[in-house]
């Protein structure tokens, strides 16, 4: 069965500054998507970004980029000049290419918390 | 509506209790989704439908779990005999389309409250 692990409960980051989080995730498929969610506390999960594991290219949205290594299984997220409203819970998110239900697997987030 | 919605926001009730939550998804959206996060843990599928149809209901935790969708929209997830370890937020899902490229809209969830 598919997994997907966040090692980091919580991380800190001072505003403007640069944060990684961390994701590894272990599939025996070759075909699959990753995601990172973000949660804010108004609960409702936004998609920062998206990447497809038969794309060698990593992925940017702005000021939010991922590290993919696939052969190492791992799904990093960078976020660059992070400002207050980064402040959230992400989480790691994986779903099989081709699969009969587009079923999200999530890992059990990260909080970030963006310091003044 | 503009996004989905889903009702209760909050919810509280007794042990041994039935409870309804509801769920509309974004107009035109044939797949639904319904997750269950508890705290500390990330999101857990509960049940997905196509249309009016389950053909996933695999996450379901027990017999006391029950998901319909009418008319290709409204969901409706009740539980049965509520005990305290269904306390957790309830957050439904909507996509056009059942894919993994059609991405996922969700709602701002129900927070259950078993006291």
């Amino acid at each position: 069965a598919q997994t997907v692990t966040q090692s980091q409960p919580e991380m800190s980051v001072q505003e403007a500054e640069t944060v990684t989080l961390s994701c590894t995730y272990d599939t025996s498929e070759s075909d699959y998507y990753l995601f990172w969610y973000k949660q804010p506390p108004s609960r409702q999960m936004i998609l920062v970004i998206r990447q497809e594991a038969y794309k060698q290219q990593n992925a940017t949205e702005n000021r939010f980029s991922v590290n993919f290594q696939k052969a190492a299984k791992s799904f990093s997220l960078k976020i660059s000049d992070s400002q207050l409203g980064d402040a959230a819970m992400y989480f790691c998110a994986y779903v099989e290419y081709g699969g009969a239900t587009n079923k999200l697997i999530f890992g059990t987030g990260t909080l970030l918390a963006v310091q003044p | 509506g503009a996004g989905v919605s889903q009702s209760p926001s909050n919810k509280v009730t007794e042990k041994g209790k039935d409870v309804e939550l509801r769920c509309d998804p974004i107009s035109g959206h044939t797949a639904l989704y319904w997750y269950r996060q508890s705290l500390g843990q990330g999101l857990e599928f509960l049940i997905y439908f196509q249309g009016n149809s389950a053909p996933d209901k695999s996450g379901l935790p027990s017999d006391r779990f029950s998901a319909e969708r009418t008319g290709g929209s409204v969901s409706t997830l009740t539980i049965q005999r509520t005990q305290q370890e269904d306390s957790a937020v309830y957050l439904c899902a909507s996509s056009l389309v059942g894919t993994e490229a059609s991405p996922l809209h969700f709602g701002n969830g129900t927070r259950l409250t078993v006291t």
